[in-house]
Order: structure tokens, then sequence, then C-alpha cells
């Protein structure tokens, strides 16, 4: 079963880190983009930073850029997204997502959209 | 930046009703890389339609995406119950990977 689960989650003050984890199963995590999405409490859903496939290229929001770090480490089939100086309005569940890979004959196309996300973990910066 | 811009905010119709959510970039989404998802409550969201028309595995053909440039459409056809949630759309054309604000679609 293709699976994904986060953890790292927690009550963290502002200015304060937490590193988010996300344990993938069930496929091989080392050919597919992954993405982390946060969804504020009542909110909709806003698109937080991607890594491609070996982790060579990455990708931010203007919201989260020079404070966030996202990262893989595919020897452990696991995500991270480092958070430092945390703000008030960083509280969200984060959900890590994977990407699509399509193999074509000898042409491989890596896709930034998301076909499996795991349940999410709950950040939430206050004092 | 592609700002996706999700119309109406909230959408009410009744089971067996035709349910039309459009979603509208800020510039060109290149190669109608537009994607949506369905979020029931409690819920992480679900893939839809990728490729602006493109069903996702396991979605019924109730469910259809149409549109390129700017312009894109969910269609759901004779709603279900189940389908009663909020509707994402996303481009992944460039990155930032954007996603629309939603659109609620709730019983009449």
């Amino acid at each position: 079963e293709v699976q994904l689960v986060e953890s790292g989650g927690g009550l963290v003050q502002p200015g304060g880190s937490l590193r988010l984890s996300c344990a993938a199963s069930g496929f091989t995590f080392s050919i597919y983009a992954m993405t982390w999405v946060r969804q504020a409490p009542g909110k909709g859903l806003e698109w937080v930073s991607s890594i491609s496939y070996s982790g060579s290229s990455t990708y931010y929001a203007d919201s989260v850029k020079g404070r966030f770090t996202i990262s893989r480490d595919n020897s452990k089939n696991t995500l991270y997204l480092q958070m430092n100086s945390l703000r008030a309005e960083d509280t969200a569940v984060y959900y890590c997502a994977k990407g699509i890979t399509m193999i074509r004959g000898v042409i491989t196309t890596y896709y930034y959209y998301m076909d499996v996300w795991g349940k999410g973990t709950t950040v939430t910066v206050s004092s | 930046e592609i700002v996706l811009t999700q119309s109406p905010g909230t959408l009410s119709l009744s089971p067996g009703e035709r349910a039309t959510l459009s979603c509208r970039a800020s510039q060109s989404v290149s190669s109608s890389y537009l994607a949506w998802y369905q979020q029931k409550p409690g819920q992480a969201p679900g893939l839809l339609i990728y490729g602006a028309s493109s069903r996702a595995t396991g979605i019924p053909d109730r469910f259809s995406g149409t549109g390129s440039g700017t312009d894109f459409t969910l269609t759901i056809s004779r709603l279900e119950p189940g389908d009663f949630a909020v509707y994402y759309c996303q481009q992944y054309g460039s990155s930032p990977y954007t996603f629309g604000q939603g659109t609620k679609l709730e019983i009449k």
C-alpha cells in the first residue's frame, strides 16, 4: 500500500524551529518529486515547497523562502521540512504529498501535482 | 507567480444537479498543467483531474475537466451526496505551484 506518514508537528514559540518528517512506503520513493502543502485552520490549501526526485532542485513559496528548507534522504525513504524563525501565520496542518513520474521509453518526466497525500501533522506557533 | 482565482466561493446545489466550477489564472498555465483536488472535512485532499482534463485513477466519469491558457472548468454531472466538499485547482507549470482559494460545494 502506498503510504505517507508525517511526524514532528507540535507547539512551538514564535521564532522557534521544528523539523517535520514524512516517511514513505509502498513505492520507489527515489524516483518521485515530493511536496509539502499546508492548511491553516479554516483556510484553503497553500503550496509550501517541492523537491525533485534526486534532491538537486528545490522550490519554495515566497512566504517561507529563507526560513524553511526541504530535503530528502532517499536511502531512508524520508522527506523533511526544516522550519526556522516560525511565525504565528505558519500555524497549520502540514501535508506531504507525492508527485508524478511518467516514463515513456527513454524519456522520464517529473510532474509537481500530487496523487498521494499523508494525513498531515499539526504545527502550532504560539507563545 | 501565477494567481489562481476560483469561482464561485460557494455553490449550493441539490443531488442530481450539475456543478460547474471555474478556475482562472493570472497568466497562461503552460502545457495545461492544471490539476483539481477534492477535500472533505477532516481529510487530506484527493486528486481528481490532472493535465486540465485527464481523470485520475478511480475517478468516475461524472467528473470532467476542460480548459487551457487561463480559463479552466471542473464539471460534475449528476451530483451525488459524496460530492459535496471543497474543490481546489492547482497549477504545476511553473514554481511556485500555486493553489486556488477553493470552491465549497454544499447541499442546497
